[in-house]
């Protein structure tokens, strides 16, 4: 059974907040993504991760960092939000780089 | 609680071969159910469905959603290798109070094609 987990579901905060999303997944796995989709379009990867220690930049550039201190925990964090940033985020992990990803629940965020 | 279960979670075939994945769910307030093909680290989108009986196409991939029966069928006709992907089906569900429309996912059917 696939374990991921993304905190919170759903958040509404104003401009120029400070966000930080969660994630978490008990499998061990060493890959983990993070997302950005808006629904009907594709997602598109903003950061991943191959291991402790180890991050890179997607896809599609973002405003958002990320860190990877443990294998278990891979939190996304905006330095100001801004409307712009209103989206859905997914984090997901795999044990393999083409593997199969598991997803979290995903976060809706939304900057007014 | 909201899920969606896909099936079967894994298939191998053999070129040429035509290939039925299914999707099946139980949310609260269905809003729309999208496809994704994953290859590498980010999936692709196939279709989104939001009308039930009506079929939507893309070449040798086609889609049809039953919100009577709550699933939706995604058919691949003379599979080829490069067909072999994980594919994702995903629930936009629509919670009314709050105008949040958050995806669930399902675990995907991995496709192996093998010439």
């Amino acid at each position: 059974e696939a374990d991921i987990y993304q905190t919170p579901r759903y958040l509404v905060i104003g401009t120029g907040k400070k966000i930080t999303l969660e994630c978490s997944q008990t499998m061990g796995h060493d890959k983990m993504y993070w997302y950005q989709q808006d629904p009907g379009m594709e997602l598109h990867l903003i950061h991943y991760s191959y291991g402790v220690n180890s991050t890179e930049k997607g896809d599609l550039s973002s405003e958002s960092t990320v860190s990877r201190i443990r294998t278990e925990h891979f939190p996304l964090t905006l330095e100001s939000a801004r409307p712009s940033h209103t989206s859905q985020y997914l984090c997901a992990s795999s044990e393999y780089e083409e593997g199969e990803a598991f997803f979290g629940q995903g976060t809706r965020l939304t900057v007014v | 609680e909201d899920k969606v279960v896909q099936s079967p979670l894994s298939l191998v075939v053999h070129e040429g071969d035509t290939v039925t994945l299914n999707c099946s769910y139980e949310v609260t307030n269905f809003r729309s159910l999208l496809w994704y093909k994953q290859e590498k680290k980010a999936p692709t989108f196939l279709f989104m469905l939001t009308s039930s009986g009506i079929e939507k196409k893309s070449g040798r991939l086609s889609s049809i959603l039953d919100k009577k029966e709550l699933f939706s069928i995604l058919n691949i006709t003379a599979t080829q290798t490069g067909d072999s992907a994980v594919y994702l089906c995903a629930v936009e569900v629509s919670y009314f109070d709050s105008g949040n429309t958050p995806l669930v996912f399902g675990k995907g059917t991995r496709l192996s094609v093998i010439a």
